[in-house]
């Protein structure tokens, strides 16, 4: 129940395209739900977060949609660049417990 | 600010030898993480510290690994005997836990090798 599932594990869009990732969890307790972004050779660093009181947030190109009801959200990224080519994490988190839970990680490439 | 300063950045010892992994978090953060990043088990908490204080450690794989933090701008985390299992990157990260903030900023990592 404490496991956020993610995917795909790889992924593959041409330049300028939508790059779509999605998460899934069980526990209805997480309230917090970030995206983290990780480049060859560093640690992961937070991209953009939601919290279930909204369906839609957007920064840019990065967008987060979360269906509570179906208990799933995902990241969309527009019009995808090279420079977008990391490694993406969701995860989830809750009041009670600050510990984040990750998902596995999805390798994004984008083609030139 | 620094950021989370991690040391060293690479490693590489022999298996049976005593590893320890340095930690400074952000000034002003009062939650510490330790993880765990290979290809196979991707990204694993290994152990936690609120106030200095450790709050989870379930995630530490054995007894041979411990974890401390002496104060709020220094942390260890202590591999003894290392086996090439062990080989992994390290990360550390720091947050401020309070007002409803949950970001984890991260180091940049310590490439283990052990051989």
């Amino acid at each position: 129940q404490q496991q956020v599932k993610q995917s795909p594990q790889s992924l593959i869009v041409q330049k300028g395209g939508i790059s779509i990732i999605n998460c899934a969890y069980e526990n209805t307790a997480f309230d917090y739900f970030p995206w983290y972004q990780q480049f060859p050779g560093k640690g992961p660093a937070l991209l953009i977060a939601i919290r279930p009181d909204v369906s839609e947030k957007k920064e840019g190109r990065f967008t987060i949609s979360f269906n509570k009801s179906a208990k799933q959200f995902s990241l969309h990224i527009m019009d995808s660049q090279p420079g977008d080519s990391a490694t993406y994490f969701c995860a989830a988190s809750m009041d009670s417990n600050y510990q984040l839970i990750w998902g596995a990680g999805t390798k994004l490439i984008i083609k030139p | 600010d620094a950021g989370v300063i991690q040391s060293p950045r690479h490693e590489v010892t022999e298996m049976g030898q005593e590893v320890t992994l340095r930690c400074k978090p952000i000034s002003g953060h009062n939650s510490l993480f330790w993880y765990r990043q290979t290809m196979m088990r991707g990204l694993e908490l290994l152990i936690y510290f609120n106030n200095n204080v450790p709050i989870d450690d379930s995630g530490m794989p054995e007894d041979r690994f411990s974890a401390k933090m002496p104060n709020a701008s220094f942390s260890t985390l202590k591999i003894q005997p290392s086996e090439p299992r062990d080989s992994a990157v390290y990360f550390c990260a720091s947050s401020f836990m309070g007002g409803g903030t949950y970001e984890q900023y991260f180091g940049p990592g310590t490439r283990l090798t052990v051989t």
